[in-house]
C-alpha cells in the first residue's frame, strides 16, 4: 500500500521568503503526484500535479514541485511566499493501475507573517 | 454553482442520532469519494465508488455506511454517531479511468455531541 509523509506540520515565515515543504512517498511502482492547498475555512483546491515527462511541474500562484524519483520526493517550492499563501498543503499520491485509490499526507499548515 | 455540492454544510447532533450526508455533483464523474479530515491526521478515505454498482470500504470504514444512489449522488450514513466522529467531512469525485487528481466539496463540519 502507499504512504506518504509530510515533515513539516507547521511551517512559519516572514513574507518574501522562500518555500520548501517536503514530501516524500512510499510505493514500489508507478504514481501521480499532486499538491492540494486548503486556504482557511475552504475546500482543498489542487495546486499542481505530476503525471509525467518534467519532473518539474509549475502550478498556480507561483508554486512549483519537483519531482525526484530516486528520493520517493516530491516537494513544494515558492521563491517568495506572500500572506494569502496562509494555508495548509497536503501532498497526495496516486498509485497507477488497480484501484488507483488517492493517499493524502497528514498536512502542512503554512503561516505567513506580514 | 459548485460543481460538487455537500449538505448539510454543518450539523450538530448527539451521541446515537443517525445522520446522513449527501453530496452531488454535476461534473459528470463516475469515481465518488468521501474523507475524513482530522487535524493533524490529513485526510483519511472513508469509501470510494467507482459506479453505481461498484463500492468499496476505505481505510477507516467502520461506523460509515454510504449509497450511490445515481452517477451523481453519494451519500454517507452515521447509523449510531459517536463523539469521535466528530470532523469535517469532504466529498469528492475523479474521472474514469482517472489520474487521482481530486475534486472537492465545501465540505460538511459534523459535531457529535
Amino acid at each position: 500500500a502507499q504512504s506518504v509523509s509530510q515533515h513539516n506540520h507547521h511551517v512559519i515565515l516572514s513574507e518574501a521568503a522562500s518555500l520548501e515543504l517536503g514530501c516524500n512517498y512510499s510505493y514500489g511502482g508507478t504514481v501521480n503526484l499532486f499538491w492540494y492547498v486548503q486556504y482557511p475555512g475552504q475546500h482543498l483546491q489542487l495546486l499542481l500535479k505530476y503525471f509525467s515527462g518534467d519532473p518539474l511541474v509549475k502550478g498556480i500562484k507561483g508554486f512549483e514541485a519537483e519531482f525526484i524519483k530516486s528520493k520517493f520526493s516530491f516537494n513544494l517550492r515558492k521563491p517568495s511566499v506572500q500572506w494569502s499563501d496562509t494555508a495548509e498543503y497536503f501532498c497526495a499520491v496516486n498509485a497507477r493501475g488497480g484501484y488507483q485509490k488517492v493517499t493524502f499526507g497528514t498536512g502542512t499548515k503554512l503561516q505567513v507573517i506580514p | 454553482d459548485a460543481d460538487v455540492t455537500q449538505t448539510p454544510r454543518n450539523r450538530i447532533t448527539k451521541t446515537g442520532k443517525r445522520i446522513m450526508l449527501e453530496c452531488s455533483q454535476t461534473k459528470g464523474h463516475d469515481r465518488m469519494y468521501w474523507y475524513r479530515q482530522d487535524p493533524g491526521l490529513g485526510l483519511r478515505l472513508i469509501y470510494y465508488s467507482f459506479d453505481v454498482k461498484d463500492i468499496n470500504k476505505g481505510e477507516i470504514s467502520d461506523g460509515y455506511s454510504v449509497s450511490r444512489q445515481a452517477q451523481a449522488k453519494f451519500s454517507l450514513s452515521l447509523e449510531s454517531a459517536i463523539p469521535n466522529q466528530t470532523a469535517l467531512y469532504f466529498c469528492a469525485t475523479s474521472d474514469s479511468p482517472g489520474r487521482g487528481e481530486l475534486f472537492f466539496g465545501e465540505g460538511s463540519r459534523l459535531t457529535v455531541l
